[in-house]
């Protein structure tokens, strides 16, 4: 059964920083190509970034609006994919859902794990 | 950038109708457009991928139709499961979503 587990989320301060794990099972992570998603409170869904697998090259792609301050990685040894987030701002509060790319969209999602930026 | 727009952002319909959702593409996506389905407090879910190929599970009410920069979502006949939000997904070029479409009992 496939399973995505993020942790890591909670109440940080603008400015601060915070790294999101998503622990993968049931398929072979380092084959997978992997993106983050968030959710503001209320709102819509809107693509955080994506990694690809070692054998693609592993290169990263990130969204406009998170460019400079969200760095994706993984480590395969660990089934695990991370977000790092530095200069947390108030507009960052959301649900953040791992996702694995499979031929284009997102075919499994982790259950989300909340971020609130906030003083 | 490509981006999405999705219309309307919220549709009131009863059950057993026909319902239909629309997503316009900045430019050509070919067919490399996917709908999820999202529930209050759950991960969206996939229901259709390239336009029009429903995943495994995904009841036949739901069909998907379009190309290049207009695309479809259709519920055939409206159950009570299906109140939700959904949105479109271009994935031509990295990802980007439709503002989504809220379902909601007329």
């Amino acid at each position: 059964e496939v399973q995505l587990v993020e942790s890591g989320g909670g109440l940080v301060k603008p400015g601060g920083s915070l790294r999101l794990s998503c622990a993968a099972s049931g398929f072979s992570f380092s084959g997978a190509w992997m993106s983050w998603v968030r959710q503001a409170p209320g709102k819509g869904l809107e693509w955080v970034g994506r990694i690809k697998s070692k054998s693609d090259g592993e290169t990263v792609d990130y969204g406009a609006p998170v460019k400079g301050r969200f760095t994706i990685s993984r480590d395969d040894s660990k089934n695990t994919l991370y977000l790092q987030i530095n200069s947390l701002k108030t507009e960052d509060t959301a649900v953040y859902y791992c996702t694995r790319e499979f031929y284009g969209p997102g075919n499994y999602w982790g259950q989300g794990t909340l971020v609130t930026v906030s003083s | 950038d490509i981006q999405m727009t999705q219309s309307p952002s919220t549709l009131s319909a009863s059950l057993g109708d026909r319902v239909t959702i629309t997503c316009r593409a900045s430019q050509s996506i070919s067919n490399s457009l996917a709908w999820y389905q999202q529930k209050l407090g759950k991960a969206p879910k996939l229901l259709i991928r390239e336009t029009s190929s429903l995943e495994t599970g995904v009841p036949s009410r739901f069909s998907g139709s379009g190309s290049e920069t207009e695309f479809t979502l259709t519920i055939s006949s409206l159950q009570s499961d299906d109140f939700a939000t959904y949105y479109c997904q271009q994935y031509k070029s990295c990802w980007t979503f439709g503002q989504g479409t809220k379902v909601e009992i007329k």
